[in-house]
């Protein structure tokens, strides 16, 4: 039983153009979460989290918005660049020390140019 | 600063041999965790060592596998005998440990193939 879902396998969008990946969670004691970006043969890289205190957190192109009534999630990144072609994990954790992270199945992004 | 190290990158063995992995986090980090992909999937947890002790292993599959993390540096997970379908990525993160802080940092993994 998935507690965090990404329900689109993939992602195709054109250099410049707005990306906008989703995630949804179902475990209402989920309170931080976090994106990754992964490229082949490498391991995660963490790009952005949000605390469930927040409802927005913006780091240069990178804006995540949750939503905790809908328990939805989602990563925008703008404008879109080559280089951010990879796949996109979406993680969460019950609390904001040190513990475990749940994943979805993540969302590969092409971007063209 | 140096990220966090696994080795091998690759292991290819057959079914009912032994594998170790190891693992160095990013120096003065507390937390060291292991996570496994397998064939695609979402990026599961394995167990959770706070310095050197076992915080967390809920996520660690059966009694094959086996972690250590002595002294609270690096640490080591061994799978034996290993079986077909623990083929995978297998990951390492580490953090701090801060409250309102959950970020983990991962290696590049070690892709354990069993024969």
């Amino acid at each position: 039983d998935q507690q965090v879902k990404q329900n689109s396998p993939s992602l195709s969008v054109q250099e410049g153009r707005i990306s906008i990946l989703n995630c949804d969670y179902t475990n209402s004691m989920f309170d931080y979460f976090l994106w990754y970006k992964k490229y082949p043969a490498e391991g995660p890289t963490f790009l952005i989290s949000i605390s469930s205190i927040k409802d927005k957190n913006e780091d240069g192109r990178f804006t995540v918005f949750l939503n905790k009534s809908a328990k939805h999630l989602s990563l925008h990144i703008v404008p879109s660049q080559p280089g951010d072609s990879a796949v996109y994990f979406c993680a969460a954790s019950d609390n904001q020390a040190g513990t475990a992270l749940i994943f979805g199945k993540g969302t590969t992004l092409s971007v063209s140019s | 600063e140096a990220g966090v190290t696994q080795f091998p990158s690759h292991s290819v063995i057959e079914k009912g041999q032994t594998v170790t992995l190891r693992c160095d986090p990013i120096s003065g980090h507390d937390n060291l965790y292991w996570y496994r992909r397998v064939m695609g999937k979402e990026i599961k947890f394995l167990l959770h060592f706070v310095k050197e002790s076992k915080q967390d292993e809920s996520g660690m599959p059966n009694n094959r596998f086996l972690a250590e993390r002595t002294g609270g540096t690096y640490s080591t997970l061994k799978v034996q005998p290993a079986e077909l379908e623990d083929s995978g990525v297998y990951f390492c993160a580490s953090s701090h440990f801060m409250l309102g802080y959950n970020e983990q940092f991962f290696g590049p993994g070690t892709r354990l193939t069993v024969l």
